[in-house]
């Protein structure tokens, strides 16, 4: 079985300030990780994915996730935000089983001026 | 190149009305899914597509039917329509496997009444 739980509905920060984004997830094996970013009235897109090898993953606008399988979690940041990432970001993890991946309940980001 | 595209982008059916959400990719992917999204419950999937002829269940399948009429398309339909299935429907697709990044639609926005 499969789970990610995503902390905190909303987050808000300030511009220019550190975002910290977290999500664990429960699997039996070792989990492939993803982010995705959803902009307002439109699909997912992928940030950045976790497979093998290094745990530090860096994606795209910026954004790292960390992989800590003692803690089993995979938490998004980025040094300093942008009005321009404000949106909504899911958390998922595969498994290994071919088609199924499981997303978070996603966190919608709010950047203050 | 369009990605993954469906039609239509809004739709509004009465209780006990069918429709088909109809979702087409063009690059060249093996597997496809449909996936409804609802407030704070994240992306659920629906039906997926490993390769063309084949199809199958995912968590929340019933009330729908899915149709791979070829490598690049990939429909649902809802044959009797219930409040319950009113959301934001997405249509994705990956190169083979959902290990892979998978590719989001830009959704289609359903209300039943």
């Amino acid at each position: 079985a499969q789970s990610v739980t995503q902390l905190g509905s909303h987050v808000s920060v300030s511009e220019g300030a550190l975002v910290l984004l977290r999500c664990n997830y429960s699997s039996s094996v070792p989990p492939y990780l993803f982010w995705y970013v959803q902009y307002p009235n439109q699909g997912l897109q992928l940030l950045l994915k976790y497979t093998t090898g290094a745990t530090l993953v860096k994606g795209i606008n910026g954004f790292e996730a960390e992989f800590k399988k003692s803690e089993t979690s995979f938490h998004l940041t980025k040094p300093s935000a942008h009005m321009s990432d404000a949106a909504e970001y899911f958390c998922a993890v595969n498994s290994g089983g071919y088609q199924k991946v499981t997303f978070g309940t996603g966190t919608k980001l709010q950047v203050i001026p | 190149n369009a990605g993954v595209t469906q039609t239509p982008k809004f739709q509004v059916l009465k209780t006990g009305q069918s429709m088909t959400l109809q979702c087409a990719q063009d690059m060249n992917h093996n597997s496809m899914y449909w996936y409804r999204q609802d407030p704070g419950m994240g992306l659920r999937l629906i039906y997926y597509s490993a390769s063309e002829g084949t199809t199958d269940k995912g968590e929340v399948p019933n009330g729908y039917n899915v149709s791979r009429l070829n490598k690049r398309e990939f429909s649902l339909r809802l044959e009797s329509a219930a409040p319950s299935q009113t959301s934001v429907y997405f249509c994705a697709s990956s190169i083979s496997g959902s290990y892979n990044e998978q590719f989001f639609g830009p959704g289609t926005r359903l209300t039943v009444l």
